[in-house]
């Protein structure tokens, strides 16, 4: 499967915990995006790198939130002390681009988030 | 106001009909307009990109009023297999990587 990869797909943890997850984006993809969906609304934006560099940040992404993507393959994003309105499902999305163009991002299945 | 919105739905119609979706947006200097599809606990995916006046792939016809501010994607001749979620997206216009969703459109085709 050459698709976007995330794990774990299923997270559920008490409040007050640290968590982490892990985006596996297509390999030859420069760009990657994290979204965060909960139920009845679209994906929200959340940050994104171009290789290795942070480029964008959201007012939704608060200090305990935390993504890197060090060697320019693979992210992690890190949640600390959660709280229940993090529940969610959150989405990794990958693409491949230069400079201002557009380009087709292709998403991977998403974790999904229960803090309880 | 918010940034790209849309009716949530539902919209039920029977295998055959046609159905159109609007949804607006308030920056009216953005430049790209896309639809994605996205299935019931599934990941959203490119339906369409509309760049210019509209443009048109097979039963799908999205269309561009730039006056108006607003974005329709028209679906013809309903399947089945088109009951999902339709999801307007609308990049700012200094950033066309950072998608902003619309909440989406629930599309249910009955047979």
């Amino acid at each position: 499967d050459t698709g976007v990869s995330q794990n774990p797909r299923h997270k559920i943890t008490k409040r007050g915990q640290n968590v982490t997850f892990r985006c596996d984006p297509i390999s030859e993809h420069n760009r990657l995006y994290w979204y965060r969906q909960t139920l009845g609304q679209g994906p929200e934006f959340l940050t994104y790198f171009q290789n290795e560099a942070q480029l964008e940040k959201s007012r939704l992404l608060s200090d305990r939130f935390s993504a890197e993507r060090p060697k320019g393959s693979f992210s992690t994003l890190e949640i600390q002390r959660t709280e229940q309105g993090d529940s969610a499902m959150y989405l990794c999305a990958s693409s491949w681009g230069q400079a201002i163009e557009h380009n087709e991002q292709f998403f991977g299945p998403g974790t999904r988030l229960t803090v309880l | 106001r918010k940034e790209v919105e849309q009716d949530p739905g539902p919209f039920n119609v029977p295998e055959g009909a046609t159905v159109a979706f609007n949804c607006t947006y308030s920056n009216s200097a953005s430049q790209s307009f896309f639809w994605y599809r996205q299935d019931c606990r599934k990941e959203p995916k490119l339906l369409m990109s509309v760049y210019s006046s509209g443009n048109e792939d097979g039963r799908f016809t999205a269309q561009l009023n730039r006056a108006s501010q607003y974005i329709s994607l028209l679906i013809r001749d309903s399947k089945l297999s088109d009951s999902a979620t339709y999801l307007c997206v609308v990049p700012p216009p200094y950033n066309t990587d950072k998608l902003i969703f619309g909440t989406g459109t629930r599309l249910q085709v009955f047979p």
